[in-house]
């Protein structure tokens, strides 16, 4: 089954204490990107990739990593997370051509205490 | 400043009736637009998409109008089922539909009542 697969679902953690979310996808897509869904404020992208070794900032990567040494894999790193970033956290991907439409994963809830 | 506007965050209409989303843009460099549906739970997934060369994109019950003077799109669903209950994202891509730059709107959220 053609899938984006991030884990873990849920997450609790304190300020300070490092953290990787991983997210994998089968469907051999050059461009993977990280989101974040905050109340009020709709989703918002943090990094994206265009292709291996390849990355580049969204509208809020503050506070964030990513690395891109395989085609399937896009972890989203916290070195140091804080309470602003406890929010719900989508990855997708899809095929760089025009109009190849996004696939999300299922989300990571994260909460920062 | 948002650019992807959705300024109704929540709708509620009876089943076979219609159901009208709307959303606003600011960025007149946006030329492809899109509409996502997210249950709870779930990520988002693709429902339509619009062209800026178009002005209507059609898929069985959903229909999304573009109206580029006015900056303007529209998600309309005919008949509405009790299963389109969810939040519907609107969001503008500039850069000819590739989604590396797509803009999301803060969504709303459809009732669709039996």
């Amino acid at each position: 089954e053609a899938q984006v697969t991030q884990n873990p679902r849920y997450l609790i953690t304190v300020t300070g204490k490092k953290l990787t979310v991983t997210c994998s996808q089968n469907m051999n897509h050059e461009y993977m990107s990280w989101y974040r869904q905050d109340p009020g404020l709709g989703l918002r992208q943090i990094y994206y990739s265009m292709n291996v070794e390849v990355t580049d900032k969204g509208d809020v990567p503050e506070g964030y990593k990513v690395s891109r040494k395989e085609k399937r894999n896009f972890p989203l790193i916290l070195e140091s997370p804080s309470p602003n970033q406890t929010s719900l956290y989508f990855c997708a991907s899809s095929f760089l051509t025009s109009s190849s439409p996004l696939h999300f994963g299922n989300g990571t809830r994260l909460t920062v205490t | 400043d948002q650019q992807v506007k959705q300024n109704s965050p929540s709708l509620s209409v009876q089943e076979g009736r219609i159901s009208i989303l709307n959303c606003d843009y600011t960025n007149s460099m946006f030329d492809y637009f899109l509409w996502y549906k997210k249950y709870p739970a779930e990520g988002p997934t693709f429902l339509i998409s619009i062209s800026s060369i178009k002005d209507k994109n059609e898929d069985g019950r959903f229909t999304v109008f573009l109206n580029k003077s006015a900056k303007h799109l529209s998600l309309h669903i005919v008949p509405s089922q009790p299963g389109d209950s969810a939040v519907y994202f609107c969001a503008a891509s500039g850069v000819g539909g590739s989604n590396y730059k797509l803009t999301f709107g803060k969504g709303t959220l459809l009732t669709v009542n039996p």
